[in-house]
């Protein structure tokens, strides 16, 4: 079956480093995403991964490792803005490329 | 500006009245999707679809439906059989294709008074 799987909810300091990991299993595997969302906001595209290894665009980087259907997104040099909820979805060729939605993993940022 | 204009941003219904929301893109998109969100949880697709005149049922279609009569437009109507309506909802469109990176409306909140 199809599941993605991630924490619920993190906390991390402002000005550290954060990594918010995401497992999936799917059958026709054909990239993964990475959206933040606001509360109260429609979510905005942050990365995407279909190759394994590590994509870097600015403070954030997203790795996958498709033999062990795992990513991660790691943030760096924390902002206070940075508050929100991260998104991991997942593309299914399976499923004539609709994405598999992961929970979100809420992200509270400390002073 | 290209986008995705949701309409209305706030929206209150009375038990047993349907309500429609609008979804207008000029991305040239193909295809299009509704969600619905609740609070503190994932996106739940209702229904979505990839070409004019043609739309499917997603996880949580009861309750919804849809119409796709031009390519820029996708309305959602809430219909009374929904019985838990409260939620927010969003909008996306993308480009069909192996990479369909997705982009969103800004959402529209129902409530039900």
């Amino acid at each position: 079956g199809q599941n993605i799987d991630q924490p619920t909810e993190m906390t991390a300091t402002e000005g550290a480093i954060v990594q918010i990991n995401c497992t999936y299993q799917t059958s026709g595997f054909n990239g993964l995403f990475w959206y933040q969302q606001h509360a109260g906001e429609a979510p905005t595209f942050l990365s995407y991964n279909v190759l394994d290894g590590l994509e870097e665009k600015g403070r954030f980087s997203s790795f996958l490792s498709r033999s062990k259907g795992y990513s991660y997104l790691l943030l760096k040099e924390l902002q206070m803005k940075d508050s929100a909820s991260y998104l991991c979805a997942v593309s299914d060729m399976d499923s004539n490329y609709q994405l598999i939605w992961g929970a979100g993993t809420k992200l509270i940022i400390k002073p | 500006d290209g986008g995705i204009t949701q309409s209305p941003k706030y929206l209150f219904r009375k038990e047993g009245q349907n309500v429609t929301l609008s979804c207008e893109q000029n991305l040239n998109h193909d295809a299009m999707y509704w969600y619905r969100q609740d609070p503190g949880q994932g996106l739940r697709l209702i229904y979505y679809s990839q070409i004019v005149n043609d739309f499917q049922k997603g996880d949580i279609a009861e309750g919804y439906s849809v119409s796709r009569e031009k390519k820029e437009s996708f309305p959602l109507t809430v219909t009374s059989a929904q019985k838990n309506p409260t939620a927010f909802y969003l909008c996306a469109s993308t480009q069909t294709g192996i990479r369909n990176t997705i982009y969103f409306g800004e959402g529209s909140w129902l409530t039900v008074v």
